[in-house]
């Protein structure tokens, strides 16, 4: 299994471009989850989704949209990028969205981004 | 608010030496705590969860709930212990979300 993966690992956009970071996973896992992490702070939660066709916000949602027309991918879209989101994004799955012993998050290798 | 604490950017030790890695929690209810670890060019890894009450690489972490904190400790540091290393918190009644701290940075030092 390759896991969780991430597409690009680097990325240096313009203000006011758009993107797409991609995640993919091949374990099957209903949950995945989108964080960033910014200097001195810890994962802040952006968007997740607790299985295909079922979205929601997380704590910092403002400027990203995602989708999740499939149970392995879960791409987040920057729509009109601003320096404030230069960060490092995470990509996170597991296999149960429930508190419990599945309860484990398995995370992507993150995508670097610059904003300028 | 739900909030994790981890008041250490830095923990430098050197090989041999006890580790405790502190972690403070603000929440009210019944929350899971866990370690997630960040060795140097890996990704980032659970280390272990407070409900297994396991010993992972030596290293142990118990729940207080009266002083609402998670230490991680370990009593003889080992070189390859150096790693970027979070603490995280689960809230009840929720879907599989995590609030993290800020991490600490461990450096063991031969």
């Amino acid at each position: 299994n390759a896991g969780v993966t991430q597409t690009p690992k680097f990325q240096v956009l313009k203000t006011g471009q758009s993107m797409t970071l991609q995640c993919a996973q091949d374990m099957n896992h209903e949950y995945m989850s989108w964080y960033r992490q910014d200097p001195g702070m810890g994962l802040r939660l952006i968007h997740y989704s607790v299985g295909a066709g079922i979205t929601d916000q997380g704590e910092v949602p403002n400027g990203y949209n995602v989708s999740r027309s499939t149970t392995e991918d879960f791409p987040l879209r920057l729509l009109s990028a601003a320096p404030s989101q230069t960060s490092v994004y995470f990509c996170a799955s597991s296999y149960s969205m429930y508190r419990g012993p599945n309860y484990e998050q398995y995370f992507g290798p993150g995508t670097r981004l610059t904003v300028t | 608010a739900q909030r994790v604490t981890q008041p250490e950017k830095l923990l430098s030790v050197f090989k041999g030496a006890p580790v405790e890695l502190k972690c403070n929690y603000s929440y009210s209810g019944s929350p899971e705590l866990f370690w997630y670890v960040q060795y140097s060019r890996q990704r980032l890894q659970l280390l272990l969860r407070h409900i297994s009450r396991e010993s992972i690489k030596g290293f142990t972490a118990d729940l207080n709930k009266g002083e609402t904190s998670f230490h991680l400790k370990k009593p003889f540091a080992q070189e390859e212990d150096s790693a970027m290393y979070y603490c995280a918190l689960s809230p009840s009644g929720g879907y599989n979300k995590l609030i993290f701290g800020a991490g600490t940075r461990l450096a063991v030092h031969p």
